[in-house]
């Protein structure tokens, strides 16, 4: 079974590092979206792509945070720097198409901002 | 924007008993419904979902049932196990390109 992939599952880093998380989706799906979790609470969207384009990023805090997919497959989060509220799970997730397609989460990325 | 309200934040059940669990939606154009289980350090999976021109669906134990007037829509498991012990999300979205917004969790403990 096609599963999402996150690397790394955790990263330990101090404030003011920068840290980068990685995803490879579900071979095929179009769309691919960035979620923060933080702990006891649901998934939040940060980014989603359409391939290669970004189609909302209205919730990614621009002035640290940055999201690429270049050839519209893998994509890559970046965080710089970091700060102590950025601890959370940090969930990749595609769909074939958009968002009225079931979505398919990864393992997610566990950060901790010391 | 779209807001989701889930209810209650924690439940627990006897083996074999039913669960249910409610969320309530903001705006009218919502109309995809899905619903995750979130175990212990992984990523969310889907269980069930629902669109708006459908009032209830069932996939064995599992069903959820959708009140479009009263913008409303349940989760429930029947006959529950261990192993349904979980974090359960519930979701709404207007669909095409439009995001998932996801209520805030069900810890669901399910005692043998």
């Amino acid at each position: 079974e096609a599963e999402v992939a996150q690397s790394p599952r955790y990263k330990i880093t101090e404030k003011s590092q920068a840290v980068a998380f990685w995803c490879d989706p579900i071979s095929g799906h179009a769309t691919l979206y960035w979620y923060r979790q933080i702990l006891g609470q649901g998934p939040e969207l940060l980014v989603q792509f359409q391939d290669e384009s970004v189609v909302d990023d209205s919730q990614l805090p621009k002035d640290r945070f940055s999201a690429e997919r270049l050839k519209g497959v893998d994509s890559t989060l970046k965080i710089q720097p970091a700060e102590l509220g950025d601890s959370a799970m940090y969930l990749c997730a595609s769909s074939l198409y958009d968002v009225g397609e079931t979505q398919y989460f990864g393992p997610g990325t566990r950060l901790l901002v010391l | 924007g779209e807001n989701v309200e889930q209810h209650p934040s924690t439940l627990s059940v006897q083996e074999g008993d039913s669960a249910v669990i409610k969320c309530t939606y903001s705006d009218s154009a919502s109309n995809y419904f899905p619903w995750y289980k979130q175990e212990l350090g992984k990523g969310p999976q889907l269980i069930i979902d629902i669109r708006s021109n459908v009032g209830e669906k069932k996939d064995q134990r599992i069903a959820v049932t959708l009140n479009k007037t009263a913008k409303h829509f349940s989760l429930h498991i029947t006959e529950t196990q261990p192993e349904d012990s979980a974090v359960y999300f519930c979701a709404a979205s207007m669909g095409s390109a439009r995001q998932l917004t996801f209520g805030s969790g069900t810890q669901l403990t399910v005692l043998p």
